[in-house]
C-alpha cells in the first residue's frame, strides 16, 4: 500500500522561504509515477502546485511557477517543495500526492499538513 | 486556467440519486475525457473517486459514475447513504491541473 507523509513547520515568517517534504512509504519513487504538492487555504478549495518525476522532470502551475521549486531524493524516497517569498495567501494545508500511471489523476494522498504564514 | 464551476451545495435524502456538475471551457473539459473527481470529509484529504471521466478506482462503490456532455462533466451518486455527506471537487487535466471551487453533498 503506497503511504505518503508531509512533514516540515507548521508556522513561517512572510518573504521566508516554505519548506516541505513528502516521505513515501509501500513504494520506490524511482519505479516512476510523477509525484506532486497541492495546497487548500482554510476553508476554500483545491490549487494544484506542481509535479516531478523520479528524474527530477517538473510542470509548475503558472501562476506560482517563479516561487516554486520542487526536487526529489530518490535515495531517501522523498520528494519536497520550497516556496518562496511567502505571504499570508499562502496559508494552507498542504497535501502531496502521487500522480496515477495515466498521468491525469492523483491516486495516493498524504494526510496534508497545515502551513500558517505569520509573523 | 480559471478554476472549473461547481455548485456550491447539493443535497439529497438517503437512497436518492443526485448528480454534481461542473462546467469547464473547451479548452480543459471539453478537450479531452480527463476528469477526475475527489471526496473529502472534514480534516481529511481527498480521495480519488472517478478518472478519465468515468473509471472506479478499485475500492470505489459503484454507486458512483461519471459522465461528460460538452464543457460539463458530472458526478452522479445513486443510492445516497450518510457517508457520502462530504465535499466533492472536480479536476481536468490539460498539461496542468485546474479544480472546480467544490460542491458540499448533504444527507438529509
Amino acid at each position: 500500500q503506497v503511504q505518503l507523509q508531509e512533514s516540515g513547520p507548521g508556522l513561517v515568517k512572510p518573504s521566508e522561504t516554505l519548506s516541505l517534504t513528502c516521505t513515501v512509504s509501500g513504494y520506490s519513487i524511482s519505479s516512476g509515477y510523477y509525484w506532486g504538492w497541492i495546497r487548500q487555504p482554510p476553508g476554500k478549495g483545491l490549487e494544484w502546485i506542481g509535479r516531478i518525476y523520479h528524474s527530477g522532470t517538473t510542470y509548475y502551475n503558472p501562476s506560482l511557477k517563479s516561487r516554486v521549486t520542487i526536487s526529489v531524493d530518490t535515495s531517501k524516497n522523498q520528494f519536497s517543495l520550497k516556496l518562496s517569498s511567502v505571504t499570508a495567501a499562502d496559508t494552507a494545508v498542504y497535501y502531496c500526492a502521487r500522480v496515477g500511471s495515466s498521468g491525469n489523476h492523483l491516486d495516493y494522498w498524504g494526510q496534508g499538513t497545515l502551513v500558517t504564514v505569520s509573523s | 486556467q480559471s478554476a472549473l464551476t461547481q455548485p456550491a451545495s447539493v443535497s439529497g435524502s438517503p437512497g436518492q440519486s443526485i448528480t454534481i456538475s461542473c462546467t469547464g471551457t473547451s479548452s480543459d473539459v471539453g478537450s479531452y475525457n480527463l476528469v477526475s473527481w475527489y471526496q473529502q470529509h472534514p480534516g481529511k484529504a481527498p480521495k480519488l473517486m472517478i478518472y478519465e471521466g468515468s473509471k472506479r478506482p478499485s475500492g470505489v462503490s459503484n454507486r458512483f459514475s461519471g459522465s461528460k456532455s460538452g464543457n460539463t462533466a458530472s458526478l452522479t451518486i445513486s443510492g445516497l447513504q450518510a457517508e457520502d455527506e462530504a465535499d466533492y471537487y472536480c479536476c481536468s487535466y490539460a498539461g496542468n491541473w485546474v479544480f472546480g471551487g467544490g460542491t458540499k453533498l448533504t444527507v438529509l
